[in-house]
């Protein structure tokens, strides 16, 4: 079973602050996603990758960058969080038709 | 784009009861996507319940059942009896043969069942 591990699972920040939120998955999957999930809303792709050094813009981009440093490990970065990124953020990696989650993780901006 | 529409939450089931989701897809490069439904329990990321990549075909997996309707484009999700043990969060989605951008997914429907 393929395993995408987030960390950290639980975040409080303030508003302006610099936040990192981390993924790695462990199949060497090539593609690796952000999503975001809020009520009324549903998963919101932020941006993806299809490999090391690979970004690519999803559909809610602004606010947020992403860096793809391995194969096995993306990472979200808030450099200016705001309170409307607060938020539960899903990693995701994907083998053919498959897409495997993380956990989640629930940032809060306060 | 492509979109997702499921049937809007919360929904409260007693146990053993049928529980039936709605799904309802369009999708704008392909006349037939692979369909799927996640599912999200407490604490947990979302997990593949059942998929099906053939229009006309069912898939199956705890129980759950959804057939895959290109004429009315839906992908109902079903169960005849549901346990304490099926309250979660359950995602309808839709992904063409170009992955690259992953799935759309409808907003979700959270389900209670009560003993």
């Amino acid at each position: 079973e393929a395993a995408v591990t987030q960390s950290p699972r639980n975040k409080v920040t303030v508003t302006g602050g610099n936040v990192t939120l981390s993924c790695r998955q462990t199949n060497s999957h090539n593609y690796m996603y952000w999503y975001r999930q809020d009520t009324g809303h549903g998963l919101r792709l932020i941006h993806y990758s299809y490999g090391a050094g690979n970004l690519q813009i999803g559909d809610v981009p602004d606010g947020y960058k992403a860096t793809r440093t391995t194969q096995e490990d993306f990472f979200l970065l808030l450099e200016l969080a705001s309170p409307s990124q607060t938020s539960l953020y899903f990693c995701a990696s994907r083998m053919e038709t498959e897409v495997f989650f993380g956990k989640g993780t629930r940032l809060t901006v306060v | 784009g492509d979109s997702v529409t499921q049937t809007e939450g919360p929904v409260t089931v007693s146990e053993s009861e049928s529980l039936i989701i709605n799904c309802t897809y369009s999708a704008t490069s392909i006349a037939y996507p692979n369909l799927f439904w996640y599912v999200r329990y407490p604490g947990e990321g979302l997990q593949l319940l059942l998929k099906v990549i053939t229009a006309g075909q069912k898939g199956s997996s705890r129980g759950f059942e959804a057939t895959y309707n290109k004429e009315t484009t839906s992908f109902h999700l079903q169960k005849a009896s549901v346990q304490e043990s099926d309250s979660a969060v359950y995602y309808c989605a839709l992904g063409e043969n170009n992955y690259a951008q992953g799935l759309t997914f409808g907003l979700g429907t959270r389900v209670s069942v009560f003993p």
